[in-house]
């Protein structure tokens, strides 16, 4: 993954609009992705996975869209909702080694 | 359903002092870890544990030892706290192998070294 230092990447989104957080994973190797969400003096909690071999994968309100090609990793997430307002992770898993969380993007919800 | 707790939630030492951090789970998980998460950063593991009995090392072990000392309790030990060590320590615990991804995590624990 990639620290991004002090500053954390912020999307800032109106309440009801759709949320597309990108990620920029970085071993070819992985074949086994998560996102994780943190709320504010929480730990970080799962959302949603998808394995190298799926492209696309829906829960509720969330999609993660994977991209082998380019090495990216992104979380739809429809009609963003105040609590949806956290610090988001995506993690990778190269076969057989430990998941690695890159450096987060914190999603602001307007209301 | 506590999930996974860990003790203290805040804790202020001086360099030089040594702490633990406790850590317990009541999912009956077989693998627990600890990472710490500096500001505006992700997560970075510093010991891990597979299973009873067993511990690793993880991407930045220096200045931390654990004990895995039973099924439910992961510990982990600063012999002699540096201010590079002040971070948000997390512990988690997962069912499956320790190389897949849903873990659950505590709350944290805020350590400041001065």
């Amino acid at each position: 993954g990639e620290n991004v230092g002090l500053h954390l990447p912020t999307l800032s989104v109106q309440e009801g609009d759709n949320s597309i957080i990108n990620c920029a994973y970085s071993n070819s190797a992985s074949d086994y992705f998560i996102w994780y969400k943190q709320e504010s003096g929480k730990g970080p909690q799962f959302i949603i996975d998808i394995r190298s071999n799926m492209d696309k994968r829906q829960g509720q309100r969330v999609t993660v869209l994977l991209n082998k090609t380019v090495k990216h990793l992104s979380l739809q997430i429809a009609a963003t909702q105040p609590g949806d307002s956290a610090v988001y992770f995506c993690a990778e898993i190269p076969a057989g080694n430990m998941l690695t969380f890159g450096g987060g993007t914190r999603l602001m919800v307007k209301p | 359903n506590a999930g996974v707790t860990q003790t203290p939630k805040f804790q202020v030492l001086k360099t030089g002092q040594s702490m633990t951090l406790q850590c317990a789970q009541d999912m009956n998980h077989n693998s627990m870890y600890w990472y710490r998460q500096d500001p505006g950063m992700g997560l970075r593991l510093i010991y891990y544990s597979a299973s009873e009995g067993t511990t690793d090392k993880g991407e930045v072990p220096n200045g931390y030892n654990v004990s895995r000392l039973n099924k439910r309790e992961f510990s982990l030990r600063l012999e002699s706290a540096a201010p590079s060590q002040t971070s948000v320590y997390f512990c988690a615990s997962t069912q499956r192998a320790a190389n897949t991804g849903e873990l659950f995590f505590g709350e944290g624990s805020r350590l400041t070294v001065l």
